[in-house]
């Protein structure tokens, strides 16, 4: 059965990096495309990008614009792991992030994408 | 960016009663939309893709219709497990972004 399992939860200070894993197993990690989202305290739910990992070079990307420059999505192959990288933190990025694998539904030329499964979210706090 | 647009943000209900939450999209997205019930402390899970199509495993009370723009989520006999968050989601286009969530409570 597909199982993602991320890393534990982090304390960071404002300005600092901060560097989340999502380990996948169950499937052939390069088939699937993975997302990460993220969640706010009491807030909805915000896509921050996907990484292709069958990509060249550490796997191809797509970021929101809204993160552009400040972050970073890469896979190893050998562990079937992807990571997120989250720079110049500031307060308002505390949160809960997840991982997403895509999965897609067809019909006829038509795919609909949609977050299969899901990791068990990594809570990070940002605070001086 | 498309955005999508949730109602109610919070309902009370019932077990037993037919519960719907509509989702609105600000341009066309055909069908790709999909939803999820979040409980809390919990990550998400998917219940219907591409508007209308039922994950295996999640029970047939749970219902979805809708294209282009207007989108319905149907409870048809709320149960106690079905209190939660729901959420809305198009993948048409990039960035992929979801509804503000509907919060399910009991009456």
């Amino acid at each position: 059965q597909v199982q993602l399992v991320q890393s534990g939860a982090e304390v960071k200070k404002p300005g600092a990096s901060v560097n989340v894993s999502c380990k996948a197993s169950g499937y052939t990690f390069t088939n699937y495309y993975m997302h990460w989202v993220r969640q706010a305290p009491g807030q909805g739910l915000q896509w921050m990008g996907f990484i292709n990992p069958s990509g060249p070079s550490g796997g191809s990307t797509s970021y929101a614009q809204k993160f552009q420059g400040r972050v970073t999505m890469t896979r190893d192959t050998s562990t079937s792991t992807v990571y997120l990288e989250l720079s110049s933190l500031r307060s308002d990025d505390t949160a809960v992030y997840y991982c997403a694998q895509e999965g897609a539904y067809c019909s006829g030329a038509t795919c609909v994408n949609y977050f299969d499964y899901w990791g068990q979210g990594t809570p990070v706090t940002v605070s001086s | 960016d498309i955005q999508m647009t949730q109602s109610p943000s919070s309902l009370s209900a019932s077990v037993g009663d037919r519960v719907t939450i509509t989702c609105r999209a600000s341009q066309s997205i055909s069908s790709y939309l999909n939803w999820y019930q979040q409980k809390p402390g919990k990550a998400p899970k998917v219940l219907i893709y591409a508007a209308a199509s039922l994950e295996s495993g999640v029970p047939s009370r749970f219902s979805g219709s809708g294209s282009g723009t207007d989108f319905t989520l149907t409870i048809s006999s709320l149960q106690p497990e079905d209190f939660a968050t729901y959420y809305c989601q198009q993948s048409y286009g990039t960035p992929w972004t979801f509804g503000q969530g509907t919060k399910v409570e009991m009456k």
